[in-house]
């Protein structure tokens, strides 16, 4: 089925860093999103992204996180600066313009802030 | 505020036994409910899903049983598997007020299949 790749798959950084994660979304999907999910619990929505703008977040996208998507290649969320409480899997899912609902998720960036 | 509850937390069945998990919600304007299948170290993957006009969908194995009046309904496994054994997260969406709906997904149930 469609594939949605993430990249790093772990990293591990000191607080106060800025840390970027990378999705390449399914080919000809219009829309983005990037979830959190702690310790294998409830995925939380972050934020989505459709025609080059964020549409819609939720208050866990801190004014220290953003996103973008230059030029059609990677989705991305940056955080910077990172702190200890952004410990998460962060998963970015992307959907097609139909409005089907069905999101197709990556398998996820494990960041582990020190 | 959690818009979307699942129960039971974890749930542990015999092989060959039938698994149901529950999921409620609050949201009147919800209108699409898929459930996502995980395992441990991957992204969640859409197992079922569906939509407020109906109160059944079936796949295979896999059947959800939906109450728009009460607001819940229910993923049943029958026939249950050791590879069944994954986290399930019921999830919810109004698919029809926008075109940016996002998914709110409950808390997830952990099943475990013993054979």
């Amino acid at each position: 089925g469609p594939k949605v790749l993430q990249i790093p798959s772990h990293q591990i950084i000191d607080m106060g860093q800025m840390v970027t994660l990378n999705c390449d979304p399914v080919s000809n999907h219009l829309y983005f999103y990037w979830y959190k999910q702690i310790l294998g619990q409830q995925m939380e929505f972050l934020v989505n992204f459709y025609n080059g703008k964020v549409m819609e977040k939720s208050k866990l996208f801190k004014d220290q996180f953003s996103v973008e998507r230059p030029d059609g290649s990677y989705f991305t969320l940056k955080i910077q600066p990172t702190a200890l409480e952004d410990s998460a899997v962060y998963f970015c899912a992307s959907r097609s313009g139909t409005n089907t609902g069905q999101l197709y998720f990556g398998e996820g960036s494990k960041l582990t802030v020190l | 505020q959690q818009q979307v509850r699942q129960s039971p937390q974890s749930l542990t069945v015999w092989e060959g036994e039938t698994a149901i998990l529950n999921c409620s919600y609050e949201n009147s304007a919800f209108d699409y409910f898929p459930w996502y299948q995980q395992f441990p170290g991957e992204g969640p993957a859409l197992l079922i899903a569906i939509r407020s006009v109906s109160d059944k969908k079936e796949d295979g194995r896999f059947t959800i049983f939906f109450n728009k009046r009460e607001k819940k309904l229910s993923l049943h496994i029958t026939d249950s598997q050791p590879g069944d054994s994954a986290t399930y997260f019921c999830a919810a969406s109004g698919i029809a007020s926008s075109s940016f709906s996002k998914l709110v997904f409950g808390q997830g149930t952990s099943l475990s299949v013993v054979p």
